[in-house]
Parts: C-alpha cells; sequence; structure tokens
C-alpha cells in the first residue's frame, strides 16, 4: 500500500463500448485489492475487490485482472454506461494496525451518449 | 443493502470553532475510519480505530483532532479549533472483520466549509 497510482486521469468512451482503468502498484508485497467507485458529491462506492492468490475476478458488469509480474491490475467494465461515468481508485490496504487504504488520484471515466 | 450513515452531509462552521462530525458505520463492524478529501485531491487517511483506541493516525491528524465512539452505534470525528485549510469533504468508513482482505465501506461524506 505504499504507492498505488493510475495511468490515465481522464478516459472517455462511447456508451456500450468496454472500459479499461488501469492501475500500477510498487508494493509487491501487496496481496489484496479494491476498486472504488466515486460519483460526484458522494463517498467512494466498493464495487469489486481482489486476492493476489487470483489473477482474475468477476462481478457484474465488471472484472477485474490482477498481473503479479509486471505489479499491475486492471478494471474491465462491460458495455459502458452513462451511470458509470465517476472517478475510479484502485487501493489497497496497508499491513499495519490499522490496515488503511492509500488512494491513488483516479481516473475520470466520461460516457459519451 | 447495510450503508455507513453520516450527519449533517454540510456543515458551514466560523474559523477557530469546534466541530464534530458524526458517523454511524455498519452494524457489527469492527474497524473504523476517517478520511477527507480536499477539493480536487485525492482521498486521504486520517485515523483507524480498533477496539475503543487509535490504531493509526497521518500526520494530518494532529492535536486538533480527536475521535470517539461514545455508544455502541457513533464514531465521531472532533476538530478542536477549526482552520480553513480544515475545509475539505470528510468521509467515514467501516470494515467488517479483523482480516484485512476486507474491504472498507464508505458514507458519502460531510462537506465541511470554514469561512
Amino acid at each position: 500500500g505504499e504507492s498505488v497510482g493510475l495511468h490515465l486521469p481522464t478516459l472517455s468512451v462511447q456508451e456500450g463500448d468496454n472500459s479499461i482503468i488501469n492501475c500500477a502498484y510498487s508494493n509487491s508485497a501487496s496481496d489484496y485489492f479494491i476498486w472504488y467507485k466515486q460519483e460526484s458529491g458522494k463517498g467512494p462506492q466498493f464495487i469489486i475487490d481482489i486476492r493476489s492468490n487470483m489473477d482474475k475476478r468477476q462481478g457484474q458488469r465488471v472484472t477485474v485482472l490482477l498481473n503479479k509480474t509486471v505489479k499491475h491490475l486492471s478494471l474491465q467494465i462491460a458495455a459502458t454506461q452513462p451511470g458509470d461515468s465517476a472517478v475510479y481508485f484502485c487501493a489497497d490496504p496497508h499491513n499495519n494496525a490499522g490496515n488503511m487504504l492509500t488512494f491513488g488520484g483516479g481516473t475520470r471515466l466520461m460516457v459519451k451518449p | 443493502e447495510p450503508e455507513v450513515t453520516q450527519t449533517p452531509s454540510h456543515q458551514v462552521t466560523q474559523m477557530g470553532q469546534e466541530v464534530i462530525l458524526r458517523c454511524v458505520p455498519i452494524s457489527n463492524h469492527l474497524y473504523f475510519y476517517w478520511y477527507r478529501q480536499i477539493l480536487g485531491q485525492k482521498v486521504e487517511f486520517l485515523v483507524s480505530f480498533y477496539n475503543n483506541e487509535i490504531s493509526e493516525k497521518s500526520e494530518i491528524f494532529d492535536d486538533q483532532f480527536s475521535v470517539e465512539r461514545p455508544d455502541g452505534s457513533n464514531f465521531t470525528l472532533k476538530i478542536r479549533s477549526t482552520k480553513l485549510e480544515d475545509s475539505a469533504m470528510y468521509f467515514c468508513a467501516s470494515r467488517g472483520t479483523v482480516s484485512r482482505n476486507q474491504p472498507q465501506h464508505f458514507g458519502d461524506g460531510t462537506r465541511l466549509s470554514i469561512l
């Protein structure tokens, strides 16, 4: 959880297309990752998580891929909808007493009608 | 679905005044957190709380800040003498289990405006 960052600050996609949001991490000991969605004026909303013993996990319209070799994870959103417009963060809890989250700057997903 | 609730949604306070932000974490959760987000910036950790004591705190969480769990349901953040730079969104979060491999769930925040 020492450094979690994102490749692109803004991603613009057409409604109905698939979206891919990327995230890199630096701590090779990180073993659990969480994706959050933050809509304007709201708190971070849990989307999906993945443990390091998995390479892929699927939810409803979302898939998270984890590549431990290059310390990279991605969030794929299928058939992107206007309601998916938000800032997306990846985060991993620190391995300390508090297990606090370190957030990167986020990727703003904009869905064009 | 259970959720974290925060009150008030917006708090306007004069500089130098005390403010208390309130949170009701998800029932039966064990870990509680405060984060803040200055407009246009990242979400930043302030403090974590477990078993009725602070487990971790950041550099932001100085002597002007305190947290309390006054009863079995509320979790509060107090700022004793507010400064202009305390203006931000403050988010409360809670997590259910001892295992760190569980997500924190966030409330929708309190917007604190210091005049």
